[in-house]
């Protein structure tokens, strides 16, 4: 079975700086990879994802992920952040065959200070 | 809009007392899911249908059962609240080809028991 480990449960960054959120997973087949984005009372959104090809995967708001395999880290990064990007942040897979289902980490909550 | 719509939004039940929560999704979606969100813990699996008729344990089914009503609509049932029921629960679809399309998630529902 799959499971993602965030080391990291809270990071403040000042706004404008860079920030990286770690997220490292397991697996015993070939994934599939997800970052969500949760806003103060809200659901889920699906920021960017890594099926295969490139190991670099941008997504929306300015955020990009990069895949490591040998690492098993799909770490997310954004090179300045904003008092917007305040939220919580999911990493999560799946398997990339049969078993659909997503396996989240724990979250990391991304504080911006002004 | 298109998406998952779940209600209620809130609730609060007494300890012993039960409740259905309900979940639509309007685009078409084969699988759906319910997840349980509580601090520090992530969102956990409590049960999932991969298609219209079928449904199955994830990783926290305990004290809840659920119905796929019609390919649109699967509801999740508390018989009897305890208050380690106390959590913010999401319904999420997704396509078959799940690594395309990803989940799309509803608001929430946020539940105390009491």
């Amino acid at each position: 079975a799959q499971s993602v480990t965030q080391l990291d449960s809270q990071v403040p960054v000042f706004e404008e700086a860079p920030v990286e959120l770690r997220c490292n997973y397991s697996s015993s087949v070939s994934v599939y990879l997800f970052w969500y984005v949760q806003y103060p009372n809200q659901g889920l959104q699906l920021l960017l994802k890594y099926l295969s090809g490139s190991t670099l995967v941008k997504g929306i708001n300015g955020f990009e992920a990069e895949f490591n395999k040998s690492q098993t880290s799909f770490h997310l990064r954004k090179p300045s952040v904003h008092i917007s990007d305040t939220a919580e942040y999911f990493c999560a897979v799946s398997e990339s065959v049969g078993n659909e289902k997503l396996t989240f980490g724990t979250g990391t909550r991304l504080t911006i200070i002004p | 809009n298109a998406g998952v719509t779940q209600t209620p939004k809130f609730q609060v039940l007494k300890t012993g007392q039960s409740m259905t929560l309900q979940c639509a999704q309007d685009m078409n979606h084969n699988s759906m899911y319910w997840y349980r969100q509580d601090p520090g813990m992530g969102l956990r699996l409590i049960y999932y249908s991969a298609s219209e008729g079928t449904t199955d344990k994830g990783e926290v089914p305990n004290g809840y059962n659920v119905s796929r009503l019609n390919k649109r609509e699967f509801s999740l049932r508390l018989e009897s609240a305890a208050p380690s029921q106390t959590s913010v629960y999401f319904c999420a679809s997704s396509e078959i080809g799940l690594p395309t399309y990803g989940y799309t998630f509803g608001s929430g529902t946020r539940l105390t028991v009491v």
